[in-house]
């Protein structure tokens, strides 16, 4: 089983700075990528997706892909408490099929 | 409503008992997972299909069974539960590949 691995949390940022999350994978033919946000007692839901490298931007999100250092990232920008939560990173290491393989996490809180 | 539910929510059950967690998506998804997710451990994939009649074991399938009659269901059987088998598990979905999976609720399963 290949690995996905992320920063050790937990990571405590305050009201309105830059929250950045880091992962890095195992499997060099992995092609797709996902960031979920799970709150503590709910499901993991999609927050990005990248699939080529360089960076991909939604709203206060940015995700960053470099699959050259097997590496992708996530920046909060203007972190709020609402922000506050896990951070699950995964790689589809399978090129003809679905094979996620989750990162552990990276606890996110943002401070008032 | 349209999505992937996931029944019952909570289940307390007695070791050696047979227990079935239902997973129901309307999507019409190729692509059904289930993942357990524990302290320490993430998310780890327990089996996956690719269409209805075709499952596969996923990194920690002992003590489980699945079975796909149908594409918008994929209920997993623990045959005889174990107290190790106290978790909470995710169903979850996805089109084609390489696109991202989606989540049901979860099951808070413990086994007593």
């Amino acid at each position: 089983q290949k690995e996905v691995e992320q920063n050790s949390g937990p990571l405590s940022v305050p009201e309105g700075a830059i929250a950045s999350l880091n992962c890095t994978y195992s499997d060099r033919v992995s092609q797709s990528f996902f960031w979920y946000r799970q709150y503590s007692g709910k499901s993991p839901e999609l927050i990005m997706s990248i699939y080529s490298n360089g960076d991909k931007e939604d709203g206060r999100f940015t995700a960053q892909l470099n699959k050259a250092s097997q590496y992708v990232s996530l920046l909060i920008r203007d972190s709020q408490p609402s922000d506050s939560a896990t951070y699950l990173c995964a790689v589809n290491q399978d090129n003809y099929g679905q094979n996620f393989v989750f990162g552990p996490g990276t606890r996110l809180s943002v401070l008032p | 409503d349209a999505g992937i539910t996931q029944s019952p929510r909570y289940k307390i059950t007695e070791t050696g008992r047979q227990v079935t967690l239902m997973c129901h998506q309307t999507w019409s998804h190729s692509y059904m997972f289930w993942y357990r997710q524990d302290l320490g451990h993430g998310l780890r994939l327990i089996y996956y299909s690719a269409a209805a009649d075709i499952t596969d074991k996923g990194e920690v399938p002992d003590g489980y069974v699945v079975s796909r009659s149908k594409t918008e269901n994929f209920p997993l059987t623990l045959e005889s539960a174990t107290r190790s088998q106290t978790s909470v598990y995710f169903c979850a979905s996805s089109d084609s590949d390489s696109t991202e999976a989606f989540f049901g609720q979860g099951t808070r399963l413990t086994v007593v």
